[in-house]
């Protein structure tokens, strides 16, 4: 069955601008989670969304939002861009929330911001 | 909240055998996860423990000892392909929240 979607795979944008990030879930997956990865720090926690609620939110400003849409695909979405949201964005998804549920990831959207 | 500690940087030869630690401080307990990522890959998971003791698989090996909060990975005959960056993680509610990760780098 088909993995993780998550499109683009690259962008680049100036300062001050807005995207959006799509990721598509496996199918029949209906929890989705975002990180940004950037280097040294790891993969930080965005937003966990279940069934269009999102249920979870990461230490992160307002500028970054999300959501969920019916078909479990989700979006997440970056306004007024900074040079510091370059980063790899990552979103995993998982059949359940139970502690031993294993996250399928995407291959990620590399945003740099120039 | 929650924090997991892990060393940033591990090197290793072929064929010898690397254990990367994992500290954590949470608000209750959730078992440990375990997850590789090569560099300009998806991160994958490796291995859950949800009870004191080793759990094995192959190579790779976790163990978790709830009383100390503590756990590793122990990776042996290590290869030039296991050279990545690997992240411990709990899932405390509806999120997974890693560490820093830990990069090996293995040399022949």
């Amino acid at each position: 069955k088909a993995g993780v979607t998550q499109t683009p795979r690259y962008l680049i944008k100036t300062r001050g601008q807005q995207v959006t990030l799509s990721c598509s879930p496996i199918s029949g997956h209906r929890s989705v989670s975002w990180y940004q990865q950037t280097p040294g720090q790891g993969l930080q926690f965005l937003f966990e969304y279940f069934s269009e609620t999102q249920r979870n939110k990461g230490n992160f400003p307002g500028r970054f939002s999300g959501r969920q849409f019916s078909n479990s695909r989700s979006e997440m979405n970056v306004s007024t861009l900074e040079l510091g949201d370059s980063a790899l964005y990552l979103c995993a998804s998982s059949i359940r929330d139970r502690p031993n549920t294993e996250a399928f990831f995407g291959q990620g959207t590399r945003l740099t911001v120039v | 909240g929650q924090s997991l500690e892990q060393p940033s940087e591990v090197t290793a030869v072929e064929g010898a055998i690397v254990q990367i630690n994992c500290t954590y401080q949470t608000s209750g307990f959730y078992g440990l996860s375990w997850y590789q990522q090569h560099d300009g890959g998806a991160p994958t998971f490796l291995s859950y423990n949800g009870l004191d003791g080793l759990e094995e698989t192959g190579r790779f090996s976790s163990f978790l000892s709830r009383s100390d909060s503590y756990g590793y990975l122990l990776l042996q005959e290590l290869q030039m392909k296991d050279s990545a960056s690997y992240f411990c993680a709990v899932r405390p509610g509806t999120a997974l929240i890693f560490g820093k990760g830990t990069t090996l780098s293995v040399s022949s």
